[in-house]
Formats: structure tokens, C-alpha cells, sequence
């Protein structure tokens, strides 16, 4: 059975950091291209970042770029989101995602259950 | 960016009946349309991809049809646990992103 467990959300003040953790378990980690979306409380859901298999190709957000680094450990299946100056439209749901290419690019097939940041003075 | 834009809002259904949810792209994406359920308090589930193939483990109820820029989400027979909020993405415009609409509220009346 596919899981995907994420950590690290919390509460954080504007302009700090936080690293987000995502736990894979149930298949082969390294054939498959991860991503983050996040959620703000109430809305809709926002793609973040994503990393391919390999780590080879790496893209984000253009709300996040040069503030967010995506980065993976296939030998400890998991993924990894550094998020630096946070703002306060930073808040939200995060989910790890894994996406069936391993390249990136298409669906979120399978979802982790999500860790709320909080990003308040 | 290609911009998803979904319809209604919200559809308010009787259990039972038939729901269908519009989502519409501002560029043609092929057939690159996935759609996904997202119940209170739960992370999405995805549904539909490549506009009309089920993903693993979803009812037949469920159904997608379009392409271009153009799409369709159908529930045949509404179940109890199948009220949520649906939301469309498109994969087509990659890179730079994946764009999600902004989500269908599929409610009981």
C-alpha cells in the first residue's frame, strides 16, 4: 500500500524557515517524481514544487521560487521541502504528492494527509 | 499559465440523482485533464485522468469526458459519500505548471 506521511508544518514567524518532511512507503521511491501542493485555509489547491526521480529536473512555483528548495533521499525514501522567508500567504496545507512519471509533469496519484504551517507574528 | 475555471461553484443534488460539473481551460490542453475529490478534513483522491480513464478503484458512477478546452465530470448516481468538493487540473502547459480550477462544491439538497 502506497503511504506518504508528512511532518514539520507548525507555527513559524514571517521572514523564518521551516523544512517539511514527506515519508514514502510502498513502492519503488526512487522510479517516481514527487511533488508538494498546498492548500490555504478554505481555498483551492496550489501546486508548489516538483523534483524528479533522479533529482534531475527541479521545478517550483513562481510564488515560491528562490524562497522554497525541493530536494529527495532515495536511500531513506523521502522527500524534502525548505521553505526560507515565509510570508504570511505561505499558510497553508501541505501535501506530498507522487506523481506516475518518472520525470514529472502529469497527475497526483497518490497523497499524503497533509501538515498545516502556519506562518503568524 | 492556462487558467481552469470550473462550473457551478456549487451544485446542490438529491442522493440518487445525476451530478455534472463543467471545467473549462483559457488554452486547449489535449486530453491532459485530470479531476479529483476532496472530502472535509482529507487530502484530494484522484478520480479521472487523461479526461476519461478512472483511476484505480473508482467506481464505474463515475465518468470524464472532453478535450480541447472543454470538460465534463459526471456522477451518475449520487452516493452519500460522494459529496465533496471536485476540482479539474490540467498537464498539458509542463513546464512551468501544473494548474488546478478552482473547485465544484457538490452538496445534498
Amino acid at each position: 500500500e502506497v503511504q506518504l506521511v508528512e511532518s514539520g508544518g507548525g507555527l513559524v514567524k514571517p521572514g523564518g524557515s521551516l523544512r517539511l518532511s514527506c515519508a514514502a512507503s510502498g513502492f519503488t521511491f526512487s522510479s517516481y517524481s514527487m511533488n508538494w501542493v498546498r492548500q490555504a485555509p478554505g481555498k483551492g489547491l496550489e501546486w508548489v514544487s516538483s523534483i524528479s526521480s533522479s533529482s534531475s529536473y527541479i521545478y517550483y512555483a513562481d510564488s515560491v521560487k528562490g524562497r522554497f528548495t525541493i530536494s529527495r533521499d532515495n536511500a531513506k525514501n523521502s522527500l524534502y521541502l525548505q521553505m526560507n522567508s515565509l510570508r504570511a500567504e505561505d499558510t497553508a496545507v501541505y501535501y506530498c504528492a507522487r506523481d506516475p512519471e518518472a520525470t514529472a509533469g502529469t497527475i497526483f496519484d497518490y497523497w499524503g494527509q497533509g501538515t498545516l504551517v502556519t506562518v503568524s507574528s | 499559465e492556462i487558467v481552469m475555471t470550473q462550473s457551478p461553484a456549487t451544485l446542490s443534488v438529491s442522493p440518487g440523482e445525476r451530478a455534472t460539473l463543467s471545467c473549462r481551460a483559457s488554452q486547449s490542453v489535449s486530453s491532459n485533464l485530470a479531476w479529483y475529490q476532496q472530502k472535509p478534513g482529507q487530502a484530494p483522491r484522484l478520480l479521472i485522468y487523461g479526461a476519461s480513464t478512472r483511476a484505480t478503484g473508482i467506481p464505474a458512477r463515475f465518468s470524464g469526458s472532453g478535450s480541447g478546452t472543454e470538460f465534463t465530470l459526471t456522477i451518475s448516481s449520487l452516493q452519500s459519500e460522494d459529496f465533496a468538493v471536485y476540482y479539474c487540473q490540467q498537464y498539458n502547459n509542463w513546464p512551468p505548471g501544473r494548474t488546478f480550477g478552482q473547485g465544484t462544491k457538490v452538496e445534498i439538497k
